[in-house]
Protein backbone atom coordinates (compact mmCIF):
# COMPACT_ATOMS: atom_id res chain seq x y z
CA UNK A 1 0.00 0.00 0.00
CA UNK A 2 1.14 3.45 -0.74
CA UNK A 3 0.34 4.78 2.32
CA UNK A 4 -1.81 7.65 3.43
CA UNK A 5 -1.55 10.57 0.21
CA UNK A 6 -1.19 14.22 0.17
CA UNK A 7 -1.16 16.96 -1.47
CA UNK A 8 0.46 19.39 -2.37
CA UNK A 9 3.58 18.80 0.16
CA UNK A 10 4.18 22.18 -0.15
CA UNK A 11 2.08 25.77 -0.60
CA UNK A 12 2.77 28.89 -0.72
CA UNK A 13 -0.12 31.49 -1.33
CA UNK A 14 -0.60 35.02 -0.17
CA UNK A 15 -3.62 36.64 1.81
CA UNK A 16 -6.69 36.33 1.05
CA UNK A 17 -6.64 33.32 -1.54
CA UNK A 18 -8.28 29.93 -1.05
CA UNK A 19 -6.52 26.62 -0.34
CA UNK A 20 -7.51 23.09 -1.00
CA UNK A 21 -5.35 20.93 0.54
CA UNK A 22 -5.99 17.04 -0.25
CA UNK A 23 -5.35 13.36 1.15
CA UNK A 24 -6.43 9.83 -0.43
CA UNK A 25 -6.28 7.35 2.59
CA UNK A 26 -5.60 3.79 3.09
CA UNK A 27 -7.46 2.26 0.91
CA UNK A 28 -9.98 -0.30 3.39
CA UNK A 29 -9.60 2.41 6.09
CA UNK A 30 -12.99 4.06 7.45
CA UNK A 31 -12.02 6.73 9.93
CA UNK A 32 -9.79 9.96 8.43
CA UNK A 33 -8.16 12.41 10.67
CA UNK A 34 -7.08 16.26 9.58
CA UNK A 35 -4.53 17.63 12.01
CA UNK A 36 -2.65 21.24 12.32
CA UNK A 37 0.86 21.07 13.45
CA UNK A 38 2.75 24.67 14.96
CA UNK A 39 5.29 25.05 16.78
CA UNK A 40 3.70 27.24 18.98
CA UNK A 41 0.55 24.83 19.63
CA UNK A 42 2.03 21.56 18.51
CA UNK A 43 -0.29 19.19 16.84
CA UNK A 44 -4.28 20.01 17.08
CA UNK A 45 -7.05 17.66 16.09
CA UNK A 46 -9.13 19.63 13.30
CA UNK A 47 -11.65 17.25 12.16
CA UNK A 48 -12.53 13.49 12.20
CA UNK A 49 -14.03 11.48 10.04
CA UNK A 50 -15.50 8.25 10.78
CA UNK A 51 -17.12 5.99 7.18
CA UNK A 52 -17.37 9.42 5.18
CA UNK A 53 -19.54 11.19 8.01
CA UNK A 54 -17.83 14.65 10.08
CA UNK A 55 -18.01 13.18 14.06
CA UNK A 56 -15.96 16.02 15.46
CA UNK A 57 -15.26 19.41 13.68
CA UNK A 58 -14.84 21.10 17.35
CA UNK A 59 -10.81 21.75 16.47
CA UNK A 60 -11.83 23.76 13.13
CA UNK A 61 -10.47 27.21 13.96
CA UNK A 62 -13.01 28.91 12.66
CA UNK A 63 -15.44 29.18 9.86
CA UNK A 64 -12.77 30.06 7.20
CA UNK A 65 -11.90 26.45 7.20
CA UNK A 66 -14.02 23.73 6.13
CA UNK A 67 -13.59 19.75 5.25
CA UNK A 68 -15.37 17.14 3.18
CA UNK A 69 -14.72 13.34 2.68
CA UNK A 70 -17.68 12.83 -0.48
CA UNK A 71 -16.14 9.16 -0.67
CA UNK A 72 -14.13 6.74 1.44
CA UNK A 73 -10.62 7.32 -0.89
CA UNK A 74 -10.69 11.41 -0.80
CA UNK A 75 -10.71 14.63 2.16
CA UNK A 76 -10.27 18.03 1.57
CA UNK A 77 -9.55 20.66 3.58
CA UNK A 78 -10.34 24.33 2.62
CA UNK A 79 -9.50 27.28 4.40
CA UNK A 80 -11.16 30.34 2.70
CA UNK A 81 -9.98 33.01 2.97
CA UNK A 82 -6.46 32.17 4.09
CA UNK A 83 -4.61 34.36 6.81
CA UNK A 84 -1.04 34.19 7.38
CA UNK A 85 -1.54 32.65 11.00
CA UNK A 86 -3.48 29.54 9.23
CA UNK A 87 1.01 28.86 8.03
CA UNK A 88 1.46 25.08 9.46
CA UNK A 89 1.98 21.61 8.48
CA UNK A 90 -1.32 20.47 7.87
CA UNK A 91 -1.44 16.27 8.72
CA UNK A 92 -3.98 13.69 7.62
CA UNK A 93 -4.25 10.71 9.15
CA UNK A 94 -6.57 7.04 8.56
CA UNK A 95 -7.12 4.53 10.36
CA UNK A 96 -9.33 1.49 10.99
CA UNK A 97 -11.79 1.14 13.39
CA UNK A 98 -12.81 -2.56 13.64
CA UNK A 99 -13.05 -3.06 17.41
CA UNK A 100 -9.06 -3.28 17.95
CA UNK A 101 -6.53 -1.03 18.10
CA UNK A 102 -7.12 2.38 16.82
CA UNK A 103 -3.76 3.15 15.04
CA UNK A 104 -3.28 6.35 13.08
CA UNK A 105 -1.35 6.26 9.55
CA UNK A 106 -0.02 9.89 8.64
CA UNK A 107 0.62 11.30 5.75
CA UNK A 108 3.26 13.06 4.72
CA UNK A 109 1.96 16.43 5.58
CA UNK A 110 1.14 19.52 3.47
CA UNK A 111 3.38 22.56 4.75
CA UNK A 112 1.18 26.28 3.99
CA UNK A 113 2.89 29.14 3.98
CA UNK A 114 0.62 32.27 3.50
CA UNK A 115 1.90 35.32 2.91
CA UNK B 1 -5.16 18.59 33.73
CA UNK B 2 -6.51 17.56 30.35
CA UNK B 3 -3.30 16.77 28.41
CA UNK B 4 -1.00 14.50 27.63
CA UNK B 5 1.90 15.83 29.13
CA UNK B 6 5.69 15.21 28.30
CA UNK B 7 9.06 17.30 28.13
CA UNK B 8 9.87 18.92 25.51
CA UNK B 9 13.59 18.10 25.15
CA UNK B 10 15.65 15.24 25.90
CA UNK B 11 19.35 15.13 25.17
CA UNK B 12 21.84 11.97 25.70
CA UNK B 13 25.08 10.55 24.08
CA UNK B 14 25.02 7.59 21.47
CA UNK B 15 25.11 4.72 23.21
CA UNK B 16 23.39 5.29 26.21
CA UNK B 17 19.78 4.50 27.08
CA UNK B 18 16.84 7.27 26.36
CA UNK B 19 13.89 7.30 28.43
CA UNK B 20 11.09 9.63 27.57
CA UNK B 21 8.10 10.23 30.39
CA UNK B 22 4.47 11.10 29.26
CA UNK B 23 1.41 11.72 31.78
CA UNK B 24 -1.87 10.64 30.16
CA UNK B 25 -5.33 11.51 31.95
CA UNK B 26 -7.94 9.24 31.20
CA UNK B 27 -8.03 6.09 33.26
CA UNK B 28 -10.09 4.33 30.80
CA UNK B 29 -7.72 4.63 27.44
CA UNK B 30 -7.22 1.14 26.17
CA UNK B 31 -4.56 1.69 24.28
CA UNK B 32 -1.78 4.19 24.29
CA UNK B 33 0.79 4.86 21.72
CA UNK B 34 4.55 6.30 20.89
CA UNK B 35 5.44 7.89 17.74
CA UNK B 36 8.21 9.28 15.90
CA UNK B 37 8.89 12.20 13.61
CA UNK B 38 11.78 12.75 11.45
CA UNK B 39 12.66 16.29 10.52
CA UNK B 40 10.16 17.36 7.41
CA UNK B 41 8.20 13.78 7.91
CA UNK B 42 4.73 12.80 9.07
CA UNK B 43 4.15 11.08 12.77
CA UNK B 44 5.21 7.18 12.21
CA UNK B 45 4.08 5.10 15.08
CA UNK B 46 6.46 2.71 16.88
CA UNK B 47 4.87 1.24 18.96
CA UNK B 48 1.56 0.95 21.24
CA UNK B 49 0.78 -0.90 24.43
CA UNK B 50 -2.70 -1.97 25.75
CA UNK B 51 -3.56 -0.85 29.26
CA UNK B 52 -3.80 -4.44 30.54
CA UNK B 53 -0.11 -4.80 30.08
CA UNK B 54 2.58 -3.27 32.36
CA UNK B 55 5.74 -3.68 29.54
CA UNK B 56 5.86 -4.14 26.25
CA UNK B 57 9.42 -4.73 24.77
CA UNK B 58 10.45 -4.74 21.08
CA UNK B 59 14.33 -5.04 19.85
CA UNK B 60 15.85 -1.81 21.31
CA UNK B 61 11.93 -0.27 22.38
CA UNK B 62 10.77 -0.87 25.98
CA UNK B 63 7.24 0.46 26.99
CA UNK B 64 6.33 0.37 30.72
CA UNK B 65 3.01 1.65 31.94
CA UNK B 66 1.97 2.34 35.34
CA UNK B 67 -1.85 2.61 35.33
CA UNK B 68 -1.93 3.76 38.81
CA UNK B 69 -0.07 7.09 38.40
CA UNK B 70 -1.33 7.52 34.47
CA UNK B 71 2.74 7.47 33.56
CA UNK B 72 3.79 5.85 30.52
CA UNK B 73 7.65 5.32 29.41
CA UNK B 74 9.45 4.46 26.67
CA UNK B 75 13.02 3.59 27.06
CA UNK B 76 14.96 3.20 24.09
CA UNK B 77 18.67 1.27 24.35
CA UNK B 78 21.62 1.86 22.90
CA UNK B 79 20.65 5.05 21.60
CA UNK B 80 22.02 6.19 18.05
CA UNK B 81 22.23 9.42 16.25
CA UNK B 82 19.55 7.80 13.49
CA UNK B 83 16.83 8.13 16.81
CA UNK B 84 16.93 11.83 16.53
CA UNK B 85 13.39 13.00 16.51
CA UNK B 86 10.35 14.28 18.00
CA UNK B 87 8.47 11.46 19.83
CA UNK B 88 4.66 11.73 21.06
CA UNK B 89 2.75 9.82 23.15
CA UNK B 90 -0.83 9.46 22.52
CA UNK B 91 -4.04 8.34 24.36
CA UNK B 92 -7.04 6.42 22.91
CA UNK B 93 -9.22 8.61 24.80
CA UNK B 94 -12.79 7.10 23.57
CA UNK B 95 -11.11 3.69 24.19
CA UNK B 96 -11.18 2.99 20.69
CA UNK B 97 -14.60 3.11 19.87
CA UNK B 98 -14.00 6.15 17.45
CA UNK B 99 -10.71 6.26 17.21
CA UNK B 100 -9.84 9.86 18.46
CA UNK B 101 -6.07 10.08 19.84
CA UNK B 102 -5.00 12.58 22.29
CA UNK B 103 -1.37 13.75 21.59
CA UNK B 104 1.49 14.94 23.79
CA UNK B 105 3.22 18.08 22.23
CA UNK B 106 6.10 16.01 21.67
CA UNK B 107 9.42 15.17 22.81
CA UNK B 108 12.72 16.55 20.91
CA UNK B 109 15.15 13.77 21.34
CA UNK B 110 18.98 15.18 20.74
CA UNK B 111 21.51 12.47 20.22
CA UNK B 112 25.11 13.76 20.47
CA UNK B 113 27.98 11.54 18.69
Amino acid sequence: DAGVIQSPRHEVTEMGQEVTLRCKPISGHNSLFWYRQTMMRGLELLIYFNNNVPIDDSGMPEDRFSAKMPNASFSTLKIQPSEPRDSAVYFCASSLIAGGTDTQYFGPGTRLTVL
Amino acid sequence: GEDVEQSLFLSVREGDSSVINCTYTDSSSTYLYWYKQEPGAGLQLLTYIFSNMDMKQDQRLTVLLNKKDKHLSLRIADTQTGDSAIYFCAESRLGGSQGNLIFGKGTKLSVKP
